[in-house]
């Protein structure tokens, strides 16, 4: 069965970097792009980047421009998530998502808590 | 990028009653690339709908999707206790994806 297991929660300063993982398995991983979406506590879903594992191609919303890079590593399926320059507004639910007909497939998401 | 704005913001009705979610796009999504997705509090969202009206694996046929182009609709033909959540609509037609703000269906 599809399995997308992330890493653990991160606490983390303003201004630091965040790195999610996101191990997948039970498919072929270059199969399919691999999203990030995240969720601030008590608001909606907000969809950030889409990874190709196949070709490594990546495309990031324009919010996020400059400070999210979505890598992969095709020899042990994991993709990544990088957040730089974290402010308090960054205080999220990271989810990573893949699928075949939409985003089938959900990770149970990162908490990632920007405090000082 | 395609904004999709979805209506009401909250329903509040009664088990056994019919809910009707809208979802408006700023502009068309051709091939009718919209899902729709259920999230109950501390879970990740599940698929429910695709391709505007095909019910996922395991979703049962009280939910379904109609519309096309700029308007689209989750019906719920008859609201079961753990019916209640929040449903988002999702435009996937665009390599820049995006979801609705969201409807909270809540127990009158």
């Amino acid at each position: 069965q599809v399995q997308l297991v992330q890493s653990g929660a991160e606490v983390k300063k303003p201004g630091a970097s965040v790195k999610v993982s996101c191990k997948a398995s039970g498919y072929t991983f270059t199969g399919f792009y691999i999203h990030w979406v995240r969720q601030a506590p008590g608001q909606g879903l907000e969809w950030m980047a889409w990874i190709n594992p196949n070709s490594g191609v990546t495309e990031y919303t324009q919010k996020f421009q400059g400070r999210v890079t979505v890598t992969r590593d095709t020899s042990i399926t994991t993709a990544y998530m990088e957040l730089s320059r974290l402010t308090y507004d960054d205080t999220a639910i990271y989810y990573c998502v893949t699928g075949i007909v939409a985003f089938d497939y959900w990770g149970q998401g990162t908490l990632v808590t920007v405090s000082s | 990028e395609i904004v999709l704005t979805q209506s009401p913001g909250t329903l509040s009705l009664s088990p056994g009653e019919r809910a009707t979610l809208s979802c408006r796009a700023s502009q068309s999504v051709s091939s009718s690339k919209l899902a729709w997705y259920q999230q109950k509090p501390g879970q990740a969202p599940r698929l429910l709908i695709y391709g505007a009206s095909s019910r996922a694996t395991g979703i049962p046929d009280t939910f379904s999707g109609t519309g096309s182009g700029t308007e689209f609709t989750l019906t719920i033909s008859r609201l079961e206790p753990e019916d209640f959540a929040v449903y988002y609509c999702q435009q996937y037609v665009s390599s820049l994806l995006s979801f609705g703000g969201g409807t909270k269906v809540e127990i009158k």
